[in-house]
């Protein structure tokens, strides 16, 4: 059974940094590409990343460019999402989601979603 | 990027009757186009992808069409757990987007 299970949202004031990861199992996770979503009542879901089955690629949605870094580790099954000078904006549920495979970016099996609040 | 319109915002129908939700590109995806359904308090759930193929465990009551710019999912007989909100999502370029969801409630 495919079983993905975000950590390390939280609260955290605007300017700071958090790490949210992925812990994901019941697949072969070297062989599937990965993404972040984020989801508000205001804005509904957002994407916000997807990288590559190497790393290789990343991308990123621009109201998060140069600010988030996605990165992934097959050492540790794990699905990383590095986020830096958060606003007021970023505050989100943040779901972690596999692909269908080593191209196909539609998430079939997504996390419980972490919720990050940014806060003054 | 390419922005999706879904319609009607919100659909007011009966248990057993057909639903029928509209996904509008601003421009061709082909037919790189996902229906999620999500309720209450639980993350997206993939029901098809790439515009008509239904997703792993999906009863056949679902089905999607279209390309290019429209797209339809249908609910062919609504069931009670039906209810719920539902997404179109693209992935013809980057970034990938979501439409703004239609909820089917219950009339």
């Amino acid at each position: 059974e495919v079983q993905l299970l975000e950590s390390g949202g939280g609260l955290v004031q605007p300017g700071g940094s958090l790490r949210l990861s992925c812990a994901a199992s019941g697949f072969t996770f070297s062989s599937y590409v990965l993404t972040w979503v984020r989801q508000t009542p205001q804005r509904g879901l957002e994407w916000v990343s997807g990288i590559t089955v190497g790393g290789a690629g990343t991308y990123y949605a621009d109201s998060v460019k140069g600010r988030f870094t996605i990165s992934r580790d097959s050492s540790k099954n794990t699905l990383y999402l590095q986020m830096n000078s958060l606003t007021a904006e970023d505050t989100a549920i943040y779901y972690c989601a596999k692909g269908r495979d080593d191209s196909n970016w539609f998430g079939d099996s997504w996390g419980q979603g972490a919720l990050v609040t940014v806060f003054s | 990027e390419i922005v999706l319109t879904q319609s009607p915002a919100t659909l007011s129908l009966s248990p057993g009757e057909r639903a029928t939700l509209s996904c509008r590109a601003s421009q061709s995806v082909s037919r790189s186009l996902a229906w999620f359904q999500q309720k209450p308090g639980q993350a997206p759930r993939l029901l098809i992808y790439d515009a008509s193929n239904r997703a792993t465990g999906i009863p056949a009551r679902f089905s999607g069409s279209g390309s290019g710019t429209d797209f339809t999912l249908t609910i062919s007989s609504l069931e009670p757990e039906d209810f719920a909100v539902y997404y179109c999502q693209h992935r013809h370029n980057w970034p990938l987007t979501f439409g703004g969801g239609t909820k089917v409630e219950i009339k």
